[in-house]
């Protein structure tokens, strides 16, 4: 199994642009995440998903969106690219026991975003 | 803002000896992970400990959990080069979907 693969792995953007995160899992998990790490601020959840057409906003959602069409799929758009959405983005899927999402979280390898 | 917060925020020791890692949280949870970050690449799970479980063992980790002091301590034994990286403690959270909360880390550099 392939687990949870992000693309693309590096970007720059200019200042403005959109563009989208592709976050794939193949573990047929219900919870998938989203989370950008800065340096010296740990992982801050942007936004979550806890199944097909269910999302919601975590800690930092301002200029992200996210959809979630399929179980496998949970992309993240960002509308207007500025500088301070520079950071590595890490998507993250996870199962639940007995209907509660009490279980380890899986990772992608990231994506490190520059916005200049 | 954070659930978790790691001490200290970096640890540098010798192969060989132990590392301890601590990690506070603010309000009540059904578990707590930790989780391990090598330099450029994704979290790893390490451990998962439930609020009614006060120490659990996984190979040469040992994890304490007092929730009366809300706190947590991550304990690897006989240190190697290997086991430099970030450590993160994570605390699921009621206000986000029982999602995951992650403090800023520690980072643990074990000098051969």
């Amino acid at each position: 199994n392939a687990g949870v693969t992000q693309t693309p792995k590096f970007q720059v953007l200019k200042t403005g642009q959109s563009m989208t995160l592709q976050c794939a899992q193949d573990m047929n998990h219900e919870y998938m995440s989203w989370y950008r790490q800065d340096p010296g601020m740990g992982l801050r959840l942007i936004h979550y998903s806890v199944g097909a057409g269910i999302t919601d906003q975590g800690e930092v959602p301002n200029g992200y969106n996210v959809s979630r069409s399929t179980t496998e799929d949970f992309p993240l758009r960002l509308l207007s690219a500025a500088p301070s959405q520079t950071s590595v983005y890490f998507c993250a899927s996870s199962y639940s026991i007995r209907g509660a999402m009490n279980t380890e979280a899986f990772f992608g390898q990231g994506t490190r975003l520059t916005v200049v | 803002s954070q659930q978790g917060e790691e001490d200290p925020q970096a640890l540098s020791i010798q192969e060989g000896e132990n590392a301890t890692m601590n990690c506070s949280y603010k309000t009540s949870i059904n578990n707590l992970q930790w989780y391990r970050q090598n330099s450029g690449r994704g979290l790893v799970h390490l451990i998962l400990i439930r609020s009614n479980e006060r120490e659990k063992h996984s190979g040469r980790l040992r994890v304490t959990l007092d929730t009366s002091k809300k706190s947590s301590s991550l304990l690897i034994t006989a240190s190697r080069a290997a086991d430099t990286a970030s450590y993160f403690c994570a605390t699921d959270s009621v206000n986000y979907g029982q999602n995951f909360v992650f403090g800023p880390g520690t980072r643990l550099s074990v000098l051969p």
